[in-house]
């Protein structure tokens, strides 16, 4: 059975740093391309970028690229988001997901919540 | 405001049939495969729809996807209480920002 298992929910305060992470299991770990899914308090998706597990290749979405790091380890199958300085605005609810095609994602983790409040 | 447009919400009864709209451009929707998600409150998101019509295993045949040049359309019949949720389209964007896009959701409500 495919999982993707994503770490705790998360409290921080503006400025602070954090990485949370996604391992993925049951399937072949770096077939899949994993990206990183963004949705706020009551908003739509957004999707913030991939990485290839097979070269860790990344590809950002513009919106997110230089506030966000992907990053992975494939010797334990898993992958992080990263943020060096979290902003009140990255309050989110955050999904890393893989699919069988380019753009749509048949599997997802069940989402990690971060709270930025001071 | 999101890439893709969809109507925020839409209505009907159950055991109706509901359309959801998806209207984008051609460097989006007219030159790459559409998909829809399904969200129901609390949970991830589900994919219903990939490759503009294609329903992966499980998914019932309640529910149909098309396109037409820069929009596409989520056909849901039979409507059932279960369905009240919010749906996605979203699609590979071509142009120099390459990306995923995503519509801005649509929240159906099973009267």
């Amino acid at each position: 059975e495919v999982q993707l298992v994503q770490s705790g929910a998360e409290v921080k305060k503006p400025g602070e740093s954090l990485r949370i992470s996604c391992k993925g299991s049951g399937y072949s770990f770096t077939s899949y391309w994993i990206s990183w899914v963004r949705q706020m308090p009551g908003k739509g998706l957004q999707w913030m970028g991939r990485i290839d597990p097979s070269d860790s290749y990344i590809n950002y979405s513009p919106s997110f690229q230089g506030h966000v790091s992907i990053s992975i380890d494939k010797s334990i199958s898993t992958a992080y988001l990263q943020w060096s300085s979290l902003k009140a605005s990255d309050t989110a609810m955050y999904y890393c997901a893989i699919g069988g095609g380019t753009a749509y994602f048949d599997y997802w983790g069940q989402g990690t919540l971060v709270t930025v409040s001071s | 405001q999101s890439v893709l447009t969809q109507p925020p919400s839409v209505s009907a009864a159950p055991g109706q049939k509901v359309t959801i709209s998806c209207s984008g451009r051609s460097s989006n929707i007219g030159n790459n495969y559409i998909f829809w998600y399904q969200q129901l409150p609390g949970t991830a998101p589900k994919l219903l729809i990939y490759d503009n019509n294609k329903r992966p295993s499980g998914i019932p045949d309640r529910f149909s996807g098309s396109k037409s040049g820069t929009s596409a359309t989520l056909g849901i019949t039979g409507l059932q209480t279960g369905d009240e949720a919010d749906y996605y389209c979203g699609t590979w964007d071509s142009s120099l920002s390459a990306n995923v896009v995503f519509g801005g959701g649509t929240k159906l409500t099973v009267l």
